[in-house]
């Protein structure tokens, strides 16, 4: 089974822009939770959706928003960069059905670096 | 206010040795428990969970050990191998209410000495 996979893997941006990242869960996996890891802050949840609805959020501004689509793949996009942002953009999958009960699988990242 | 610890942040055993991580919480809500590795620049892959119901669970080399009155867990590592260096982290969630995300430790970056 092929895993969770992100694009791109990397991505430079200006402060102000925004930016689009993509996940792509593993196969029959229907939750998709986005992680934000930092040196200072470390890995911080940002949101988790399933079946297109955002069902969790995390302890971010409203600049961090996501979606997802009826195959379950998920984007985050992040508007009106900050040079805070630079980041590891990670994605998680799950079956989604048994919530906290459930092991997530993490994507290899987006690596964000805001100039 | 960190709900996930792990207090060494480094950690040098010698290969055949026994690793052992350690992980504190203090969020009694949390009921399921997760450790990760991760290299650098790689997203984090899953190693061994347990659930509040269990005090130990193991997987070949790996066991997790939970003492929910000391709300404490720990990861052995028997026997340590040179591929085992990297950063370990230990990740905490709450069942009820469906999945809040995982709580993570700040980690600790084991290193295994030939």
């Amino acid at each position: 089974k092929a895993g969770v996979t992100q694009t791109p893997r990397y991505l430079i941006k200006t402060r102000g822009q925004q930016v689009t990242l993509s996940c792509s869960p593993i196969s029959g996996h229907r939750s998709v939770s986005w992680y934000q890891q930092t040196p200072g802050q470390g890995l911080q949840f940002l949101f988790e959706y399933f079946s297109e609805t955002q069902r969790n959020k995390g302890n971010f501004p409203g600049r961090f928003s996501g979606r997802q689509f009826s195959n379950s793949r998920s984007e985050m996009n992040v508007s009106t960069l900050e040079l805070g942002d630079s980041a590891l953009y990670l994605c998680a999958s799950s079956g989604g059905l048994l919530g906290g009960w459930e092991t997530q699988y993490f994507g290899p990242g987006t690596r964000l670096l805001v100039l | 206010d960190q709900q996930v610890k792990q207090n060494s942040p480094s950690l040098s055993v010698q290969e055949g040795r026994i690793s052992i991580l350690n992980c504190d919480y203090t969020n009694s809500m949390f009921d399921y428990f997760l450790w990760y590795k991760k290299y650098p620049a790689e997203g984090p892959t899953f190693l061994i969970s347990i659930s509040s119901i269990k005090d130990k669970n193991e997987d070949g080399r790996f066991t997790v050990f939970l003492n929910k009155s000391a709300k404490h867990l720990s990861l052995h590592i028997v026997p340590s191998q040179p591929g085992d260096s990297a950063v370990y982290f230990c990740a905490a969630q709450a069942s009820g209410g469906g999945a809040d995300g995982l709580t993570f430790g700040k980690g600790t970056h084991l290193i295994i000495q030939p």
